[in-house]
């Protein structure tokens, strides 16, 4: 299993452009998420997905959209970029809820953001 | 306000000491605490994950601690090793939530 996937790696963005942060996931879980993870701060929930079809707002959700057309995929889309959006975003994914102690996240390796 | 304070913010410590990391919350209702370890450049990867009723729980060097009353974790890491050098995250989560409360981290570096 290659586990939670993410692209790319790492990328620049000008001040209004737009992009995909992809993310991918093979251990068939049911939920996944995406948070962005600023210096110094705690990370902060952006977006999750409890099955295809079905998703919802975290705690940071503006400025982005997202989709959950498979159980495998859960792209982060972010229209007209700013300079605040600079981060480094993370998604993860679980089998059922984080509510319950026996659903274990699993984290992609992060993309790094800059928008310039 | 739901919130979760790690201390110390960092820590240098000599290869093979020990060393215990502190996490207070105000995150309610409870249902479970996880400590995760977050290499450079990596994503978080789960450590331990423990209940209300669950006061003590080890992964093999790593050993953390609970006591729901005070609401404060540890986690303590024994014969510490150059690759333990990472940041330690504590996290909180409501129950029947899917929002996950992050402390800001414990910067450990594990010199020879």
């Amino acid at each position: 299993n290659a586990g939670v996937t993410q692209t790319p790696k790492f990328r620049i963005l000008k001040i209004g452009q737009s992009m995909t942060l992809q993310c991918a996931q093979d251990m068939n879980h049911n939920y996944m998420y995406w948070y962005r993870q600023d210096p110094g701060m705690g990370l902060k929930l952006i977006y999750y997905s409890v099955g295809a079809g079905i998703t919802d707002k975290g705690e940071v959700p503006n400025g982005y959209n997202v989709s959950r057309s498979t159980t495998e995929d859960f792209p982060l889309r972010l229209e007209l970029a700013a300079p605040s959006q600079t981060s480094v975003y993370f998604c993860a994914s679980s089998y059922g809820t984080s509510g319950e102690a026996s659903y274990e996240q699993y984290f992609g390796p992060g993309t790094r953001l800059t928008v310039t | 306000k739901n919130q979760v304070e790690q201390s110390p913010q960092s820590l240098i410590i000599l290869e093979g000491k020990n060393c215990t990391l502190q996490c207070n919350y105000t995150v309610s209702p409870f249902s479970n605490l996880r400590w995760y370890k977050q290499d450079t450049g990596r994503g978080p990867v789960s450590l331990t994950i423990m209940t209300f009723s669950e006061n003590t729980k080890s992964n093999g060097r790593y050993t953390a601690t609970l006591d729901a009353d005070t609401k404060q974790s540890s986690l303590h890491i024994t014969a510490s090793q150059l690759s333990d050098s990472a940041s330690y995250i504590c996290v909180v989560i409501q129950t029947g939530a899917n929002n996950l409360f992050f402390g800001t981290g414990t910067r450990l570096t594990v010199i020879p």
